[in-house]
């Protein structure tokens, strides 16, 4: 089954660049790579998603290495309200997802 | 507005009263899905559906019952509820493409937070 890894925790400083890694080694060739993040107990939100190429929109990138082993969310401009739990998502055999434990974002002023 | 409704928010009960905590949606999707999270757990998948009488068991389906008669609502069902199931419960839903590997992303609800005594 595909799942994924990711840093328990990160710290970034406001207004500069979030790099957060996931590494979803065993996922197959047409599974998507889905990010969301959770503000305190809020239910996820989602960012954006990816299969192969890279992915940009309002809020995110999402660069995807070319072997699909690992993937990387960029935040541009990190805000204080970026601060949240970030999940990288892979869809697993069937139609069940897994979340993992995600990475604990603190943005710093 | 676009979104999945759970009920209710915060519920505190007792061991073996059954309890429901209900889910609609109401931008016709096919996929339906329950999630727990447990701190340093993060979130497990209890039950999803990818329509209407169609439910599959997740990571976590031990002690809980799910039913998808409409294709709007998703209830789950502690038939006897014991404290391990004390715990912060979200549904979500998605569009599906039947046949296709899926891409939609899932929308989720506000969370029901459950303690069992």
């Amino acid at each position: 089954d595909a799942k994924t890894t990711q840093p328990p925790s990160m710290d970034c400083a406001e207004g500069r660049a979030a790099n957060l890694p996931c590494n979803h080694s065993t996922i197959s060739g047409n599974e998507y790579v889905y990010w969301y993040r959770q503000i305190h107990s809020q239910g996820p939100q989602y960012i954006i998603h990816g299969l192969k190429n890279n992915e940009t929109n309002e809020m995110a990138s999402l660069i995807i290495t070319e072997d699909r082993k690992s993937s990387t969310l960029i935040l541009p401009h990190a805000t204080l309200r970026d601060t949240a739990v970030y999940y990288c998502i892979v869809r697993l055999t069937g139609n069940q997802f897994y979340f993992g434990t995600g990475t604990s974002l603190t943005v710093i002023p | 507005e676009a979104q999945v409704t759970q009920n209710p928010r915060y519920l505190i009960t007792v061991t073996g009263k059954k309890l429901t905590v209900t889910c609609s949606q109401n931008m016709n999707h096919e996929y339906m899905s329950w999630y727990r999270q447990d701190p340093g757990l993060g979130l497990r998948q209890i039950y999803y559906s990818m329509n209407v009488e169609v439910t599959d068991k997740g990571d976590v389906p031990e002690g809980y019952k799910v039913s998808r008669k409409e294709k709007r609502n998703f209830p789950l069902i502690l038939e006897s509820p014991s404290p391990n199931q004390t715990s912060l419960y979200f549904c979500a839903s998605s569009l599906w493409a039947v046949g296709a590997y899926s891409n939609q992303p899932q929308h989720f609800g506000d969370g029901t937070r459950l303690s069992i005594l």
